[in-house]
């Protein structure tokens, strides 16, 4: 059974404020874990990736992850405008190909960022 | 530049039509995938190939159909076994060069009329 789960939202934050977005996983051998942001009508881009527990930091992002509870989230600090979206978090599933880890997509989570 | 095109980037079909969407990358990537998004739904895998000639079914295969005789495209096709083919299709890949990442084209609507 392969699952990524996120909240739909919308999550709505105010400018300036601290964004926290989750993200939980089904498979406990899964080693790779990403986070992609994409605007409506567009596709989605690469934001972070995350291999070992704890927080990886880059710029305004931080992603947390947490394998033993199978959980993996994403802090935007300072949020702006410009980060309304909605934030894809992908897993690699190891059924498909092995080590080469195609990844499976929660519905994503929809943040609104309020001027 | 160095990227995935997808073409077209708006297409419409006919009841009964096989359409054609196209994807070529030049960023070296061995591995290439096809996803489907419908409104308000997360990346369904439709298809993907890990080397050239070689290609493996994804979760929702039935009604498409794709080929990898080059490393470089990875065509797309939408038959009218696809009973609900309206959605937005993405093209991605990945490589060891990019600790095997997938990165998206800008992807293609293929609407039913």
């Amino acid at each position: 059974q392969k699952e990524v789960e996120q909240n739909s939202g919308p999550l709505s934050v105010p400018e300036g404020a601290i964004a926290s977005l989750n993200c939980t996983y089904s498979d406990r051998g899964s080693q790779s874990f990403f986070w992609y942001r994409q605007y409506s009508g567009k596709s989605p881009e690469l934001i972070m990736f995350i291999y070992s527990n704890g927080d990886k930091e880059d710029g305004r992002f931080t992603a947390q992850l947490n394998k033993a509870s199978q959980y993996v989230s994403l802090l935007i600090r300072d949020s702006q405008p410009s980060d309304s979206a909605t934030y894809l978090c992908a897993v690699n599933w190891r059924g498909y190909g092995g080590s080469q880890g195609n990844l499976i997509f929660g519905k994503g989570t929809k943040l609104s960022v309020k001027p | 530049d160095g990227g995935i095109t997808q073409s077209p980037k708006y297409l419409f079909r006919k009841e009964g039509q096989n359409v054609t969407l196209s994807c070529e990358q030049n960023l070296n990537h061995d591995a290439m995938y096809w996803y489907r998004q419908d409104p308000g739904q997360g990346l369904r895998l439709i298809y993907y190939s890990q080397i050239v000639n070689d290609f493996q079914k994804g979760d929702i295969a039935e009604g498409y159909s794709v080929s990898r005789e080059k490393k470089e495209s990875f065509p797309l096709t939408v038959t009218s076994a696809q009973k609900n083919p309206t959605a937005f299709y993405l093209c991605a890949s990945s490589g060891q060069d990019s600790g095997n990442t997938i990165y998206f084209g800008e992807g293609s609507w293929l609407t039913v009329v």
